[in-house]
């Protein structure tokens, strides 16, 4: 398997405008989670699903966010509109079940200028 | 609700010195509990994972963590570290008793002086 996969890997943009970030999990996995990491906040947790049906999102910061996961294979990050203190590393993970470990994806490095 | 702590945000050793990095979490039924590691500029990789059983884990790169049930601890450690040790190092907690919801400790960054 070719683990989890995000896209972008790296966007950068202009305040105001529409982000959306990609995550791909692993084949079978059932749980997807999006994390956000700055040096502020350290790994946070925004929102996770579980069987494509979101679990919680009280980690959103705001109504500017939001999650969807359409189908099992598929779930995006958006952000409108984005502001330059959106600026972080977002990462994506998948996991089997509600115990196990979760793997991550490559992250996807936010900039807004 | 469920939380994380590392008590160290920054450590600095010299190579072959020993390594211990604190982990408490707050919650008070049946947890399972991880230490991942990130490289400079890399994503998280696990290091080792407690679910049941021997409260002492090995896991990859010589590496191994205590979990202490009564002090709600999950200790990292490693008897000498390497140059190549230099990461951050997150404790996260899985609770197995709701929805599988997976949260981390603020991350402490590891820098081992060649």
């Amino acid at each position: 398997d070719a683990g989890v996969i995000q896209s972008p890997r790296h966007e950068v943009t202009e305040m105001g405008q529409e982000v959306t970030l990609r995550c791909k999990p692993i084949s079978g996995h059932d749980y997807l989670f999006w994390y956000r990491q700055t040096m502020m906040r350290g790994l946070e947790l925004l929102i996770y699903f579980n069987n494509n049906v979101p679990i919680d999102d009280s980690g959103m910061p705001e109504d500017r966010f939001s999650a969807k996961m359409p189908n099992a294979s598929f779930s995006t990050l958006k952000i409108q509109p984005s502001e330059p203190r959106d600026s972080a590393v977002y990462f994506c993970a998948s996991s089997l079940e509600r115990v196990t470990e979760a793997f991550f994806g490559q992250g996807t490095r936010l900039t807004v200028v | 609700a469920q939380s994380v702590s590392q008590h160290n945000h920054h450590v600095i050793l010299s190579e072959a010195a020993s390594l211990e990095l604190g982990c408490n979490y707050s919650y008070g039924g049946t947890v399972n509990l991880f230490w991942y590691v990130q490289y400079p500029g890399q994503h998280l990789q696990l290091l080792l994972k407690y679910f049941s059983g021997d409260p002492l884990v090995k896991g990859i790169k010589g590496f191994e963590a205590e979990f202490i049930k009564s002090k709600f601890s999950f200790n990292l450690r490693k008897p000498s570290v390497q140059w190549s040790d230099t990461a951050e190092y997150f404790c996260a907690v899985r609770t197995s008793g709701n929805t599988g919801k997976l949260i981390f400790g603020q991350g402490t960054t590891l820098q081992v002086k060649p």
